[in-house]
């Protein structure tokens, strides 16, 4: 079985300061990994995955994750954070064997952009 | 913009109603999803069909009866429903099921009185 933790609830950070939301995952086998991003009554939207190929993965808006197997973990940055970037941030993995295979999500962790 | 459309955006009913939740998916994808999202819980996956047959069945009690006509609707009808199924219902499709990104809906606030 595999699980995802996202360890803050919530981030409060100043408006143009670097942010760093934490994600971490646990499966025996490979995963493919993702964070989507929900605005205040929106659905979720994707903002970047792994699935292979380099451990540095680009999204939109600015925002970028490293793959990390050693540590499991997948944790997403943001070197300048904007007012708008404020909405609460999901990770999620799949396994990525064949078949049918559920993604799971984390809790969520809110982000706080401060002017 | 989005491609996955949910109908009605907020739902208020009582326990003994009978109401339905409605997904459309503009994109051409051929899976279709709903999961519901608590306040401080992990996103729950309920229903997955593939090309309109069910292929997940997450332990959802049976007051959730899902609908999958064709390809590019989803129905969710609700009856008997308790408090503690209040919650955000958020409808999603995908180009293979088990492909990504998933597109998400605004979703249905459903509150039960």
């Amino acid at each position: 079985a595999q699980s995802v933790t996202q360890l803050d609830s919530q981030v409060p950070v100043f408006e143009e300061a670097p942010v760093e939301l934490r994600c971490n995952y646990s499966s025996s086998v490979s995963v493919y990994l993702f964070w989507y991003v929900q605005y205040p009554n929106q659905g979720l939207q994707l903002l970047l995955k792994y699935l292979s190929g380099s451990t540095l993965v680009k999204g939109i808006n600015g925002f970028e994750a490293e793959f990390n197997k050693s540590q499991t973990s997948f944790h997403l940055r943001k070197p300048s954070v904007h007012i708008s970037d404020t909405a609460e941030y999901f990770c999620a993995a799949q396994i990525s064997s064949g078949g049918y295979q559920k993604v799971t999500f984390g809790i969520g962790t809110k982000l706080q952009v401060i002017p | 913009e989005t491609g996955v459309t949910q109908t009605p955006r907020h739902l208020v009913m009582g326990m003994t109603n009978k109401k339905s939740l409605k997904c459309e998916q503009h994109l051409g994808h051929n899976a279709m999803y709903w999961y519901k999202q608590s306040a401080k819980k992990p996103l729950e996956l309920m229903f997955v069909y593939s090309l309109e047959e069910r292929v997940e069945n997450n332990s959802v009690p049976s007051r959730f009866s899902p609908e999958c006509p064709n390809s590019s609707h989803l129905f969710l009808h609700l009856h008997t429903l308790q408090p503690e199924d209040s919650a955000l219902y958020l409808c999603a499709s995908s180009q293979g099921v088990n492909n990504q990104p998933q597109h998400f809906g605004d979703g249905t606030r459903l509150s039960i009185l």
